[in-house]
């Protein structure tokens, strides 16, 4: 199946500082790219949609200054968190979507686990 | 009312049991569900797919939709320790719009 990686798994900084996730899709191109966010046993939040080549869509409540998302080429998208806080601390997963597919279907990363001190 | 519902559990079941993990949703017009598993610290991962309603079997697991009622079911036969996760069911009306995703139902095999 196709493979979606992600870079870093995992990150501590300190309060303050900026942070960057990269997503790739590793066999198959993609289009469009989404960020989630995921605070521990909950579910996924839908934070920003990526499309190749032009400005992210954000979700209500997301701040785009803060969340700064990058999409440059078919296979990668990259998530900057700006001057991290301790309440920037969760799992982000980036998803793929690969519009080979029937009903385009989504692969997801493995997930990076942000921490802020 | 949330558009996608599910139990969160935990749900704890002992090895070899059938799992039966269900959504219901409000929006009539949903036509693709998915259901992905998410290991702890993992990102979620593709188990099936449906289009419309009717069931669908890959191996030990069978996804089952009801459109008239609302309603999908994951059933897992047999269930093995290795099932141990969060399972997340996801729903878009047309191709290439977003998932919407439920909250996801925290599972456990007891050996």
């Amino acid at each position: 199946g196709a493979v979606v990686s992600q870079h870093p798994s995992r990150v501590i900084c300190k309060s303050g500082t900026s942070v960057k996730i990269e997503c790739r899709s590793l066999d198959f191109q993609a289009t469009t790219m989404f960020w989630y966010r995921q605070f521990p046993k909950k579910s996924l939040m839908l934070m920003a949609t990526s499309n190749e080549g032009s400005k992210a869509t954000y979700e209500q409540g997301v701040e785009k200054d803060k969340f700064l998302i990058n999409h440059a080429s078919l296979t990668l998208s990259t998530l900057t968190v700006t001057s991290a806080h301790p309440e920037d601390s969760s799992f982000y997963i980036c998803s793929a979507r690969d519009v080979e597919g029937s009903y385009n279907e989504q692969f997801f990363g493995p997930g990076t686990r942000l921490t802020v001190l | 009312q949330k558009e996608v519902e599910q139990d969160p559990g935990p749900l704890s079941v002992p090895e070899g049991a059938i799992v039966s993990l269900n959504c219901t949703y409000s929006n009539s017009a949903f036509q693709y569900f998915m259901w992905y598993r998410q290991y702890s610290r993992k990102g979620p991962e593709l188990l099936m797919y449906t289009y419309s309603s009717g069931n669908k079997e890959d191996g030990r697991f069978t996804a089952q939709v009801d459109k008239s009622s609302k309603y999908i079911s994951l059933f897992i036969r047999d269930s093995q320790p290795s099932d141990s996760a969060t399972y997340l069911c996801a729903m878009l009306e047309v191709a290439g719009q977003n998932f919407v995703f439920g909250p996801g139902t925290r599972l456990s095999v007891l050996p």
